[in-house]
């Protein structure tokens, strides 16, 4: 059974770091591509991050390009986005995804339960 | 970057009824590359269709999807009372990714 759970989430206080795992289970990890994906509360679903099986190829939406960064560790099964200079609109709850493929530009399939990140003062 | 618009924003329908829900891109989007999925409250999401038409394992046959290029459409032929949720279309095929705004169905 194909599982993945987030932790690191908490309260943070702007401009300050926090950074984000993903523990997977259940499947070949370094055969799949991973993403970070964030759903602030009572709005949609925004693509945060994604990263191929081998880390040669990674990609950012535009308005966390430069603060955060998704990264990977085979060996460990696990996935982490270090996250820099948080600003309010940060707060959301983070979702680990698994893509379909070894490349980032395909489905998600399989979905972790989130971790809360709730930036403020 | 692509955006997806989806509509209408709520569906108010009754158990039995079809929903046609909508989404349309800013630009064209391969249907290979367009997704939707499913999430309840306090739920993560799911993936329900690929490739715009091809249901993921597990999804039952009353939904069904179509479309290409700039329109997209999720049909559910017959609602079930756990059918009520948010639905999302996405496209995985440029960066970045993209999801819908969600089109939310409710009990009527």
């Amino acid at each position: 059974e194909v599982q993945l759970v987030e932790s690191g989430g908490g309260l943070v206080q702007p401009g300050r770091s926090l950074r984000l795992s993903c523990a997977a289970s259940g499947f070949t990890f370094d055969d799949y591509a991973m993403h970070w994906v964030r759903q602030a509360p009572g709005k949609s679903l925004e693509w945060v991050s994604g990263i191929n099986w081998k880390s040669a190829d990674m990609g950012y939406a535009d308005s966390v390009k430069g603060r955060f960064t998704i990264s990977r560790d085979n060996a460990k099964n696990s996935l982490y986005l270090q996250m820099n200079s948080l600003r309010a609109d940060d707060t959301a709850l983070y979702y680990c995804a698994k893509s379909f493929s070894s490349g980032y530009y395909a489905r998600f399939d399989y979905w972790g339960q989130g971790t809360l990140v709730t930036v403020s003062s | 970057e692509i955006v997806l618009t989806q509509s209408p924003g709520t569906l108010s329908l009754s158990p039995g009824e079809r929903a046609t829900l909508s989404c349309r891109a800013s630009q064209s989007v391969s249907s290979s590359y367009l997704a939707w999925y499913q999430q309840k409250p306090g739920q993560a999401p799911r993936l329900l269709m690929y490739g715009a038409s091809s249901r993921a394992t597990g999804i039952p046959d009353r939904f069904s999807g179509s479309g290409s290029r700039t329109d997209f459409t999720l049909t559910i032929s017959r609602l079930e009372p756990e059918d009520f949720a948010v639905y999302y279309c996405q496209q995985h095929g440029s960066s970045p990714l993209t999801f819908g705004g969600g089109t939310k169905v409710e009990i009527k």
